[in-house]
């Protein structure tokens, strides 16, 4: 059983281009939520998806966007980048349903520098 | 909305002494309450969780208890060891969230030898 993987693990682009993040979900999950953690702070939900529709969303503004493929695996979209975009970007797969919690799993991350 | 908040955000203790992190919470719908433990450079990995429908649960040396009238869970780690160094996170959600869950801030262990 294979668990979550996500690419790149390291990023650097400059403000104001646009990043796209990948994320393959564990064996069995169908759900994937992504979270943004800024240095010395704890993950914050960006958005979760379930079954290729968006299940919610943070408090994050519509220039982070995102997809769930038929395989469950997923991307981080953001637009126009900014300076405090720079965080590890995470992503957990979990296997449940839309309305019941289940223990996520993280990827190793995705390190994004915007300078 | 949820707000979780974590104490210390720092804690040394010395190899074999137990180590206590609390957590508060804000919002009485919430019902799931997971631990992490993320070891510098590493994901965060989930090591234990609890539910409202219980007050405590225990693996091995790690325990977690939850009261949910005051609305705070506490993790307790005995026997600390070496290997137990690493920054800890408590969470909380509800079944009506999904799996979106609010993070406290973090509580870096240290066990020194």
């Amino acid at each position: 059983e294979t668990g979550v993987t996500q690419s790149p693990t390291h990023l650097i682009k400059t403000r104001g281009q646009q990043v796209t993040l990948r994320c393959s979900s564990q064996s069995g999950h169908n759900t994937v939520s992504w979270y943004q953690q800024a240095l010395g702070q704890g993950p914050q939900f960006i958005f979760q998806y379930y079954r290729e529709e968006e299940n919610g969303r943070g408090n994050f503004p519509p220039r982070f966007s995102g997809l769930q493929f038929p395989n469950y695996s997923s991307e981080l979209n953001v637009n126009a980048l900014e300076l405090d975009d720079s965080a590890l970007y995470l992503c957990a797969s979990s296997p449940g349903m839309r309305d019941r919690v289940s223990p996520l799993h993280f990827g190793n991350g995705t390190r994004l520098t915007v300078t | 909305g949820e707000n979780v908040e974590q104490h210390p955000s720092t804690l040394s203790v010395q190899e074999g002494d137990s180590a206590v992190i609390k957590c508060t919470y804000s919002d009485s719908a919430s019902n799931y309450f997971p631990w992490y433990k993320q070891e510098l450079g590493k994901r965060p990995q989930l090591i234990i969780d609890i539910r409202s429908n219980v007050g405590e649960k225990k693996d091995q040396r790690i325990a977690v208890t939850l009261n949910k009238t005051a609305k705070h869970f506490s993790l307790h780690i005995t026997e600390t060891q070496p290997e137990d160094s690493a920054v800890y996170f408590c969470a909380a959600t509800h079944n009506n969230a999904g799996n979106m869950l609010t993070f406290g801030g973090g509580t870096r262990l240290m066990v020194k030898p």
